[in-house]
């Protein structure tokens, strides 16, 4: 059964401490990976797409990175304005259809000033 | 992008009655789709709304409960009908545009169901 696995639930940051989100996914095939934030109350906020290992994508303190079996979403010097839930989901190429895209639960970002 | 909007943004329901929710897309899309969010869980799709023909269902969701229409390329209806609370949830509108494989959300219809 294809499946993400977002890691941890929830991390908080001190303003400026780096840290790492992970998405962890198995899957029978992958069309395509998309990270997005979720503020409390609205709707995912699109970030990135990857689409094959070794694949990177970078924007503002954001960077996002794909492996073979995960991927990572590296903050850098995080602000309080980044916290939010970052939701990963990913695409298979067996999917009814394009929208079906398979979420994880998240991870709640709390960064305090 | 696409900006997609969404309404009612919340509302609070009668335990058998039905609420049809509305989105509308501000660009022609090839896509459309309805999404579930329960708390503490995952994003589910409904369905794909299709325009003009009937829309294309998930498994474990049904027509004579979740009946969609997408009458042009720019919008389309959820009706989540004879309400129990259970369909309490966030109901999420999603559309992908014509040259990328981006999904793009709306806010988010709250429904709570007494």
């Amino acid at each position: 059964e294809d499946q993400v696995t977002q890691s941890p639930e929830a991390l908080r940051l001190q303003e400026g401490e780096s840290s790492s989100l992970n998405c962890s996914y198995t899957v029978s095939g992958l069309r395509g990976l998309f990270w997005y934030r979720q503020d409390p109350g609205k709707g995912p906020e699109f970030l990135f797409t990857l689409y094959s290992a070794g694949e990177e994508k970078e924007k503002e303190r954001l960077k996002a990175t794909l492996t073979k079996k995960e991927s990572f979403l590296h903050i850098t010097a995080p602000k309080p304005e980044d916290s939010a839930t970052y939701l990963c989901a990913v695409q298979t190429p067996y999917g009814g259809s394009q929208g079906n895209l398979i979420f994880g639960k998240g991870t709640k970002l709390s960064v305090k000033p | 992008s696409a900006v997609i909007s969404q309404k009612p943004s919340r509302d609070i329901c009668q335990r058998g009655t039905s609420l049809t929710i509305q989105c509308q897309v501000d660009s022609q899309v090839t896509m459309m789709f309805w999404y579930r969010q329960q708390p503490g869980q995952s994003l589910t799709l409904i369905a794909t709304a299709n325009q003009g023909s009937e829309a294309t269902y998930e498994s474990g969701f049904v027509i004579d409960k979740f009946p969609i229409s997408r009458p042009n390329l720019t919008f389309s209806t959820l009706t989540v009908s004879n309400m129990s609370p259970e369909d309490s949830s966030i109901y999420l509108c999603s559309a992908s545009g014509f040259y990328t494989g981006e999904l793009f959300f709306g806010e988010g219809s709250r429904l709570t169901v007494l």
